[in-house]
């Protein structure tokens, strides 16, 4: 079975404070994993996936596959970057995403 | 480029009726797209595949008499929620699949901006 959790419903931070958004996977072949956020009354959209390993927004994300993690960090938060964020495990069929992790960024 | 559009992007209908939400590709063919749903603060629910000209691939637990999936074309896919009943009140997301995303076997997917649908 293929199943992606984010532990935390809910992250406030400070504005300049470092941000670490958890997500876990459990899968039993080679995973492609995926960040998506989504802004107050905007549409999904990707952020960044782990093939690519590039930083968007100042954002990064390692896959580690013995801890089988995914985790979304950037060093230091910005008022814009409170969102909801969504872990996706994609596979040849679809797509799974995790509960998602809101954001909040406070002045 | 890659955008999906969805209409309405809200409805209020009464309980027992019937109400159709359709989502387009705008500027791709999208041979398949998917329906999902998501409630207050929770996750997106993979609802169903839809694919081109054949029948639509229904996740488990979810009522294929309930939510009729058409996918008439290539740019269009529409959802009827049938005889609505409150329960079925949600936000309801569809997404495309455009093309291989490099490196990967996995289909890039874009989403629509989601349909409220509020039944009374």
């Amino acid at each position: 079975a293929q199943r992606v959790t984010q532990p935390e419903k809910l992250l406030s931070v400070f504005k300049g404070a470092p941000v670490e958004l958890k997500c876990n996977y459990s899968y039993s072949g080679s995973p492609e994993l995926f960040w998506y956020v989504q802004y107050s009354r905007q549409r999904l959209q990707l952020l960044l996936r782990h093939i690519s390993r590039e930083s968007i927004k100042g954002f990064t994300a390692d896959l580690n596959k013995g801890e089988t993690s995914f985790h979304l960090k950037k060093p230091f938060a910005q008022e814009e970057d409170s969102a909801m964020y969504y872990c996706a495990l994609g596979t040849v069929n679809k797509f799974y995403f995790g509960s998602g992790t809101k954001l909040n960024v406070k002045p | 480029g890659a955008v999906v559009s969805q209409h309405p992007s809200w409805v209020i209908c009464k309980s027992g009726t019937s109400v159709k939400i359709e989502c387009r590709s705008l500027d791709f063919q999208a041979t398949t797209m998917f329906w999902y749903r998501q409630f207050p603060k929770q996750s997106l629910m993979l609802m169903a595949t839809s694919n081109e000209g054949s029948k639509a691939t229904y996740e488990q637990g979810v009522e294929k008499d309930k939510f009729l999936i058409n996918h008439a074309s290539l740019t269009l896919s529409t959802l009827t929620v049938t005889s609505a009943h409150p329960e079925d009140s949600s936000f309801y997301i569809c997404s495309a699949r455009r093309g291989l995303l490099e490196r990967t076997s996995v289909w890039e997917q874009f989403f629509g901006p989601g349909t409220r649908l509020t039944v009374l």
